[in-house]
């Protein structure tokens, strides 16, 4: 199957500090990839849909503003999340869509557990 | 997206099969049903999507009814490797994958 990339696996960051979580398609271009957020016992939550060469789409809720993403190639975005605090402190995953819309078959990465101190 | 309903959690022993049903009662005629499996702390692993009658693969088998309102995991002879935490989806095309709470497999020695 397609082989997802994602990195760092896990960081741990100070309060208002800046993190930048990397997610690369390795064999397959993405013109779309997904980034999820899962707390502890907790299901997966879509955060926002990546778009290859245009702005993210964010689901109600997700400040923009502090999780940027950026999907300047077919196989990479990025997820930043700005000023971290203790309560962004959680399992970040990315998905890259494989191409075939009727069956939107969506691989994942591996996740970055983020912690802020 | 259709609403998806599957047990909380299931027990078993190694080398018996394990089988999940989901409900997908609004399940559109264009949706494909698909099946991810998540370990913890990593991220869900495409296991096996269907859009009528059985499929099979070299990990499960899926079968779905004709009327397709629910859908059934069935993973053969299990080890203690296939604890986890099964998702059900439904969805096609565009749509954003939406994670139910999933069904935690718990298989005992």
């Amino acid at each position: 199957g397609a082989v997802v990339s994602q990195h760092p696996s896990w960081v741990i960051c100070k309060s208002g500090t800046s993190v930048k979580i990397e997610c690369r398609s390795l064999d397959f271009q993405a013109t779309t990839m997904f980034w999820y957020r899962q707390f502890p016992k907790q299901s997966l939550m879509l955060m926002a849909t990546s778009n290859e060469g245009s702005k993210a789409t964010y689901e109600q809720g997700v400040e923009k503003d502090k999780f940027l993403i950026n999907h300047a190639s077919l196989t990479l975005s990025t997820l930043t999340v700005t000023s971290a605090h203790p309560e962004d402190s959680s399992f970040y995953i990315c998905s890259a869509r494989v191409a075939d819309l009727a069956k939107n078959i969506q691989y994942f990465g591996a996740g970055t557990r983020l912690s802020v101190l | 997206l259709a609403k998806t309903t599957q047990p909380i959690s299931m027990d078993s022993y190694e080398g018996q099969e394990v089988n999940i049903t989901c409900s997908h009662n609004n399940i559109a005629t264009n949706d494909y049903i698909t099946w991810y499996q998540q370990f913890p702390s990593q991220g869900p692993r495409f296991i096996i999507q269907g859009y009528k009658t059985k499929v099979t693969n070299e990990v499960a088998s899926l079968f779905i009814p004709a009327d397709r309102k629910s859908s059934t995991l069935s993973l053969p002879r299990v080890s203690l490797s296939d604890t986890a935490v099964y998702y059900c989806l439904v969805g096609v095309g565009d749509y954003k994958l939406s994670f139910g709470a999933g069904t935690t497999v718990t298989v005992r020695a």
